[in-house]
């Protein structure tokens, strides 16, 4: 199984703030990442596909990028909707595995 | 908008079979180009792919869970199942049905999700 590991588990940011979450495949999958959004309660939320394409509807404060093994999601200017927990999935080969999410928490 | 929802009980007995439907609404579930999908989620824990299914039926899935679980479509009733044998109390999730594409550069990225329904496996 391909593992992801997303750095870090946590982190402290205010209103406006920009921050970058890292995830890290155990092999090389190409741009076959994506990125989900969860708030407390919800089911994840589609962010990111191909590693950079900003899904439908998603705010274009959020970037995607890298490729191979080390990927990010930036969110720029941060919002009050966007304190949730951020998880990567890879899509390169089966099983599908994903990350232990990143908390973005109110500093 | 397609729109997922999960249904089944929430509550199962050890060594009992879980078993969780997904009715497919605004949507045709054997227009093909999607992988119909059941993920999971432990208490305060990330996200674990269980398995997914396309129209024609046939389905894979998770090796860690394989030899229980069995995924199956009802196109006449536009929804999917799962399946899950001999549950024990590490298998207390709470259980999500989502859509994927299949094929493209959404592959096998769940875009469209139910709401997730609560399993407590407990005797």
């Amino acid at each position: 199984d391909i593992q992801m590991t997303q750095s870090p588990s946590s982190v402290s940011a205010s209103v406006g703030d920009r921050v970058t979450l890292t995830c890290r495949a155990s092999q090389n999958i190409a741009d076959w990442l994506a990125w989900y959004q969860q708030r407390p309660g919800e089911a994840p939320r589609l962010l990111i596909y191909a590693a950079t394409t900003l899904h439908s509807g998603v705010p274009s404060r959020f970037t995607g990028g890298g490729s191979g093994t080390d990927f990010t999601l930036t969110i720029n200017s941060l919002q009050p909707d966007d304190f949730a927990t951020y998880y990567c999935q890879q899509a390169s080969s089966f099983p599908l595995t994903f990350g232990g999410g990143t908390k973005v928490e109110l500093k | 908008q397609v729109q997922l929802q999960e249904s089944g009980p929430g509550l199962v007995k050890p060594s009992q079979t879980l078993s969780l439907t997904c009715t497919v609404s605004s949507g045709s579930i054997s227009s093909g180009g999607h992988h119909w999908t059941w993920i999971r989620q432990h208490p305060g824990k990330g996200l674990e792919w269980i398995g997914h299914i396309i129209y024609s039926g046939s389905a894979s899935y998770n090796p860690s869970l394989m030899s229980r679980t069995t995924i199956s479509i009802d196109r006449f009733k536009n929804r999917f199942s799962l399946r899950l044998t001999s549950v024990t109390a590490a298998d207390t999730a709470v259980y999500y049905c989502a859509r994927a594409d299949y094929g493209g550069p959404g592959h096998d990225v769940s875009d469209i999700w139910g709401h997730g329904t609560t399993v407590i496996v407990s005797s």
